[in-house]
């Protein structure tokens, strides 16, 4: 069965810093990903998402990610965080059948 | 983390029946549960947001008369779909807040209405 990995339980950062959030998944065939964001108390949104062509996907808020697939990773970035970034970060892969399965996420703090 | 533990994982149903999917946070409080849905090759739908021991809030365009959510104990809330029809097929997803700030997710549960 697929499986995702997000490898930090929680980055702390300062405003204006680079952020690289790590997502791998363990499945060989074709994968569509995304990374959803959840601020705190609210529900989850979308970010962004890849189903095909450019491996560099832009999303909302300044996000990018980057599809590698001889890696099997989807690391999203962002290159100067805001205090309002902080929040949940999930990442998540959707294959054949379907049936999503997400990281266990990444808390993200930024500090003022 | 904390466990948050969905069921049925899959169920197949015929149509004009109702199914209940039940999202229980295993080790946390939670008095806030989202459901969501999945359409294919789509990504997440919210379809409701769901407080204990008060009417869940539901997304525009979803029926809370198809889609019943009950979140009677901090640590269990359901989703009953109701009259289940096959284009209600699709993949359910829960989570839950633990605090305000984390939020964990069940594993899903795959509908297929036949």
């Amino acid at each position: 069965a697929q499986s995702v990995s997000q490898h930090n339980h929680h980055v702390i950062l300062s405003e204006a810093a680079s952020l690289e959030l790590g997502c791998n998944y363990s499945y060989g065939g074709t994968v569509n990903l995304f990374w959803y964001v959840q601020y705190p108390g609210q529900h989850l949104q979308l970010l962004l998402k890849y189903f095909s062509g450019d491996p560099l996907v832009k999303g909302i808020k300044g996000f990018e990610a980057e599809f590698i697939k001889s890696k099997f990773s989807f690391n999203l970035r962002k290159p100067s965080v805001q205090w309002s970034d902080t929040a949940e970060y999930f990442c998540a892969v959707n294959a054949y059948n379907n049936d999503m399965r997400f990281g266990a996420g990444t808390r993200l703090t930024v500090k003022p | 983390g904390a466990v948050v533990s969905q069921h049925p994982s899959r169920v197949i149903c015929k149509s004009g029946t109702s199914v209940k999917i039940e999202c229980r946070s295993l080790d946390f409080q939670a008095t806030t549960m989202f459901w969501y849905r999945q359409f294919p090759k789509q990504s997440l739908m919210l379809m409701a947001t769901s407080n204990e021991g008060s009417k869940a809030t539901y997304e525009q365009g979803v029926e809370k008369d198809k889609f019943l959510i009950n979140h009677a104990s901090l640590t269990l809330s359901t989703l009953t779909v109701t009259s289940a029809h096959p284009e209600d097929s699709s993949f359910y997803i829960c989570s839950a807040l633990e605090g305000d700030t984390e939020a964990f997710f069940g594993q899903g549960t795959r509908l297929t209405v036949v």
